[in-house]
């Protein structure tokens, strides 16, 4: 079936740089995109969604990329605070209107 | 503003006993429910959601079941408890369904 991937499982960033963390997804009838940030022992937060008739929206220092051509998400974190180390999960809205999560991707700030 | 509640936030659990997790949702009516499980450094793999009360669907084949006896109160059951049972388990809510999943903290599982 169809699925959501990421590219990369971790993802170390020193502390004020810029992150980004990237998903690539299979299905072409998606129209809809969250991601959600999940810190230990909790359950996963809001962050940002985008719309499949947007390229790009912008959030307090994230941004989500959309590339339908090559179905391809993107979240950037920018100046990434210690704060901001957790895994970090993009979900889609399927044909049936149920959302499907990627496995994760755990994002650590180096002091 | 909207809240979710689940409990209990940890659980241990001999294999065979029964099970009941239960979630709650506040500040919002007729919300799209669902439960998750979490593997450990997994995604989340839908297992129930509900579009009303006393209305499940159930995405995958389980030991579990789920029901839905008041508007904002959903839970997740077991008759026997089997060892492959534990995980994270997560309640969610959305005002409707693909619309974004609002989460509870989750249920640490663990059968012995």
């Amino acid at each position: 079936g169809e699925s959501v991937g990421l590219h990369l499982p971790t993802l170390s960033v020193q502390e004020g740089d810029n992150s980004i963390i990237n998903c690539a997804y299979s299905n072409s009838a998606s129209d809809y995109f969250i991601w959600y940030k999940q810190e230990s022992g909790k359950g996963p937060q809001f962050i940002i969604d985008i719309r499949s008739n947007m390229d790009k929206r912008q959030g307090q220092r994230v941004t989500v990329l959309l590339n339908k051509t090559v179905k391809h998400l993107s979240l950037q974190i920018a100046a990434t605070q210690p704060g901001d180390s957790a895994v970090y999960f993009c979900a889609e809205r399927s044909n049936d209107y149920k959302l499907s999560f990627g496995a994760g991707t755990t994002v650590t700030v180096r002091a | 503003s909207q809240t979710i509640h689940q409990w209990p936030a940890t659980l241990v659990q001999p294999v065979g006993s029964p099970l009941s997790l239960e979630c709650t949702v506040e500040g919002t009516s007729n919300p799209n429910l669902y439960w998750y499980r979490q593997a450990a450094g997994r995604g989340l793999q839908l297992l129930f959601y509900s579009v009303g009360i006393g209305q499940i669907s159930s995405e995958v084949p389980q030991n579990l079941s789920a029901s839905r006896p008041q508007d904002r109160q959903f839970i997740l059951s077991s008759k026997k408890l089997l060892l492959s049972d534990s995980g994270f388990y997560l309640c969610a809510w959305s005002t409707r369904v693909g619309q974004p999943q609002h989460f509870g903290d989750g249920t640490r599982l663990s059968i012995l």
